[in-house]
């Protein structure tokens, strides 16, 4: 069964500042990967996703992916106070799956 | 706009008894999915339908039916409800590779 891990379990940084969350997983033959945003007393929505080795930059958010590493990393820079959400991590195995596995979540909050 | 709407929003159910979540979809999505959300767990599966007529169990199903009749509806339902099954709940819909579009989610509480 696929394991899904997230790091930190919390994040605090300053306006402006930059943030990185990780992501490992245990299933080699996982194949797509997404980050979820959810603000307080809202459902999960996708923020972006990622399916190839490499980096994947959208706006302010850097996505990236390493297959062999079983890892994948969700970079902010220049944090807003909208940035502050629950962000999860996850992982759908190859063709043939559809359902996604998320991690536990990483809790990203601001230092007014 | 496509939604993914699930009703109630709040539900306050007695140990024991049955309780039914509804979630529909305006996505035309073949897959739908719920989760149940716990504070140190993250999202977990429970059960899962790729259309109508179809349920497949998740990583969490005991305790939880789920009914799929049509393209835009699938039910969770919790035949005999018990305090542990007190969580948030969302549904989902999706396919293929395309991002899920959750609900807004349901506050369940049982007492």
């Amino acid at each position: 069964q696929q394991k899904v891990q997230q790091s930190p379990e919390s994040l605090i940084v300053p306006e402006g500042g930059m943030a990185s969350l990780n992501c490992t997983f245990s299933d080699r033959n996982s194949q797509y990967f997404w980050w979820y945003r959810q603000h307080s007393g809202e459902g999960p929505k996708a923020l972006m996703s990622i399916f190839s080795n490499g980096d994947k930059k959208e706006g302010r958010f850097t996505a990236h992916l390493n297959k062999a590493s079983l890892h994948v990393s969700l970079h902010i820079k220049d944090s807003q106070p909208s940035d502050s959400a629950l962000y999860f991590c996850a992982v759908r195995a190859g063709t043939g799956s559809n359902r996604l596995t998320f991690g536990k979540g990483t809790k990203f909050s601001l230092i007014p | 706009e496509a939604a993914v709407t699930q009703s109630p929003r709040n539900k306050v159910a007695v140990t024991g008894g049955k309780v039914t979540l509804s979630c529909n979809q305006t996505n035309n999505h073949n897959n739908m999915y719920w989760y149940r959300q716990d504070t140190g767990h993250g999202l977990r599966l429970i059960h899962y339908s790729y259309g109508a007529g179809s349920t497949e169990k998740g990583d969490i199903p005991d305790g939880y039916k789920a009914s799929r009749p049509s393209q835009e509806n699938f039910s969770l339902i919790l035949e005999l409800a018990t305090p542990s099954q007190t969580s948030v709940y969302f549904c989902a819909s999706g396919t293929g590779n395309s991002d899920y579009t959750f609900g807004s989610g349901t506050r369940l509480l049982v007492i």
